[in-house]
């Protein structure tokens, strides 16, 4: 197995546009997690999906993020509009039956 | 909230010394998972301990738990360059819930 894919790997934007980060999960996993990661935060839980319906989205810092999973091999999150302060490196998780969990290897946004 | 605090925050060693990451956490919980991270990279599971085990190795890695004291240590023996990397915990709370990772432990470990 590829292992879990994102996409893009960096990305690179001026603040106001709209960001979409894609995930592909390990196929025949169930779950799907969204993390951010800063050096002052460090790994933050956004939002999870089981089944691909999304659970808990508790951990999504403002309304100007959205993520959604059409399929169980595809999710998007979505900032819009974007800002500064989003700047992170985002993590995609997949795992089976809320065992371990198997990381992509994340996207770098940066928004200036 | 339930989250696994490592302690030390950082830790550098000389290779083929041993180091040991320590865990806590604060609420019951099934099992407790140790992850590595590389700079710039995913997080990568290493081992899964849970709640009715005291021990488990993995090639050099040691994992205890003591759920009385609900703490749990990490122990990378004969270290390498290639260990250098930041330790997470994650504990998922009961139920199908998702894990929560404590900030992690940086280890340097000195060629």
């Amino acid at each position: 197995d590829a292992g879990v894919i994102q996409s893009p790997r960096h990305e690179v934007t001026e603040m106001g546009q709209e960001v979409t980060l894609r995930c592909k999960p390990i196929s025949g996993h169930n779950s799907l997690f969204w993390y951010r990661q800063t050096m002052m935060r460090g790994l933050e839980l956004l939002i999870y999906f089981n089944n691909n319906v999304p659970i808990d989205d508790s951990g999504m810092p403002e309304d100007r993020f959205s993520a959604k999973m059409p399929n169980a091999s595809f999710s998007t999150l979505k900032i819009q509009p974007s800002e500064p302060r989003d700047s992170a490196v985002y993590f995609c998780a997949s795992s089976l039956m809320g065992n371990e969990q198997y990381f992509g290897p994340g996207t770098r946004l940066t928004v200036t | 909230s339930q989250q696994g605090e490592e302690d030390p925050q950082a830790l550098s060693i000389q290779e083929g010394e041993n180091a040991t990451m320590n865990c806590s956490y604060k609420t019951s919980i099934n099992n407790l998972q140790w992850y590595r991270q590389n700079s710039g990279r995913g997080l990568v599971h290493l081992i899964l301990i849970r709640s009715n085990e005291r021990e488990k190795h993995s090639g050099r890695l040691r994992v205890t738990l003591d759920t009385s004291k609900k703490s749990s240590s990490l122990l990378i023996t004969a270290s390498r360059a290639a260990d250098t990397a930041s330790y997470f915990c994650a504990t998922p709370p009961r139920g199908n819930t998702p894990l929560v990772f404590g900030k992690g432990t940086r280890l340097s470990v000195i060629a």
